[in-house]
């Protein structure tokens, strides 16, 4: 059963810092993983999409590579700003014909002006 | 590219009453829609996904006769709650895979408060 583990749950840096969010997943068998940016009480925003034979992302200032035989993938977010204080969640689609995503508990980023 | 749109963002309603949440697919056709709901302070969590034209799938322990999923149609998929109870006040948020560019697209969630 794939289960995807976010470190830290809570991050809190000053801005202009350049910071690494962890996701960690125990089955490697995996479709795709994706990033993902929630602001309270809002809905999600798709930040960067992984396939499983690809090494990593870029968007902007937002880096995400992936690693499926040690089952992890990192989201860099360079020069962070007060803006990037959002939760930040991933999550995996198993390979084969299951669609469901299997989702991390997220990591709560605060970006202290 | 390819939008889900989702309403109400915000419903409060009264214990025993009925709610109804629309997805609807911009652009695209959404063969598959999942429901998801978000307790505070938790990841998301399925509640079942939709197929059009054939009956919801729901995951252990979601009622399906208190979570009414219809996707009648490739462009609209709907979550009734029905005798809402302030337990089932959360965030509850669709899901649509995106067959072009093998993500997903995202309702914008809708915040429902059961009083």
């Amino acid at each position: 059963k794939q289960e995807v583990t976010q470190i830290p749950a809570a991050l809190s840096v000053p801005e202009g810092e350049n910071l690494v969010l962890n996701c960690s997943f125990t089955d490697s068998a995996i479709y795709n993983l994706q990033w993902f940016r929630q602001d309270p009480g809002k809905g999600l925003t798709s930040l960067l999409l992984i396939q499983s034979s690809q090494r990593e992302q870029t968007s902007g200032r937002l880096n995400a590579s992936l690693d499926k035989s040690s089952g992890r993938s990192t989201l860099y977010i360079a020069a962070s700003q007060p803006g990037d204080s959002a939760t930040y969640l991933c999550a995996v689609r198993n390979a084969g014909n299951n669609r469901k995503l299997i989702w991390g508990l997220g990591t709560s980023l605060a970006v202290n002006p | 590219g390819a939008v889900v749109s989702q309403h109400p963002s915000r419903v409060i309603c009264k214990s025993g009453t009925s709610v109804k949440i629309e997805c609807r697919s911009l652009d695209f056709q959404a063969t598959t829609m999942f429901w998801y709901r978000q307790f505070p302070k938790k990841s998301l969590m399925l509640m079942a996904t939709s197929n059009e034209g054939s009956k919801a799938t729901y995951e252990q322990g979601v009622e399906k006769d208190k979570f009414l999923i219809n996707h009648a149609s490739l462009t609209l998929s709907t979550l009734t709650v029905t005798s809402a109870h302030p337990e089932d006040s959360s965030f509850y948020i669709c899901i649509s895979r995106d067959e072009a560019n093998y993500g997903y697209t995202f309702g914008s969630g809708t915040r429902l408060t059961v009083v």
